[in-house]
């Protein structure tokens, strides 16, 4: 047990939706990541927060968006979900988004747009 | 082409067996490589860190890069069924965001 915490495991939605993903790092960490793995383009990054400001962006769709509060949990949103946004989504933590630092990653969150 | 190649699989192979995973890279400013192993229905786990090129041992386990040729390797010295997982490479410069670029994840299966 990594000790990232992701609600919920499964989600099942329809297109055009609106879902809310969310995360707890690791007791300690200030800095959460953001993932989506498929299985054509496997694992990406998509945004990063570090002590609820936002530190970098990866490959983020318009249609989502993320955010971290003063508890530190986070949560990612995803918008006018199309077919294609069905993945696995992974929350990670690290102690300060610096360098030489191990990324925690919770148990994912399993998307299905029908 | 994809900054980071992996080769998907699966690969099978019977216990106790030599296991070789690789990757290959096009972005010479790659300085840290990282291994993660992903069991179903799990988030990826660290396994192996190394910085620019050499090898690192730990255990039944041994990363081995070589910046001359942009290829890194995971060798796993006798399997076990307990290490059929997905395999994933990672990599990133010393400078920026200090974000990982991915490897796709490569399939193992060790049988009994």
């Amino acid at each position: 047990d990594s000790g990232v915490t992701q609600t919920p495991k499964h989600l099942i939605t329809a297109t055009g939706q609106r879902v809310t993903l969310r995360c707890s790092p690791r007791s300690g960490d200030l800095s959460v990541y953001w993932y989506q793995q498929s299985l054509d383009q496997g694992l990406q990054f998509l945004i990063q927060y570090y002590n609820g400001e936002e530190r970098a962006k990866g490959n983020i769709l318009e249609r989502f968006s993320a955010q971290q509060f003063p508890d530190l949990h986070s949560e990612l949103n995803l918008s006018s979900l199309e077919l294609g946004d069905s993945a696995l989504y992974f929350c990670a933590s690290s102690p300060r988004g610096g360098q030489g630092e191990t990324q925690y990653f919770g148990p994912g969150t399993r998307l299905l747009v029908l | 082409q994809k900054e980071v190649e992996q080769d998907p699989g699966p690969l099978s192979v019977p216990e106790g067996a030599i296991v070789s995973l690789n990757c290959t890279y096009s972005n010479s400013a790659f300085q840290y490589f990282m291994w993660y192993r992903q069991y179903s229905r799990k988030g990826p786990e660290l396994l192996m860190y190394t910085y620019s090129s050499g090898n690192k041992e730990d255990g039944r386990f041994t990363a081995q890069v070589d910046k001359s040729s942009k290829y890194i390797s995971l060798f796993i010295r006798d399997s076990q069924p307990s290490d059929s997982a997905t395999y994933l490479c990672a990599m990133r410069t010393t400078g920026g965001s200090y974000i990982p670029t991915f490897g796709r994840g490569t399939s193992l299966i060790v049988h009994p």
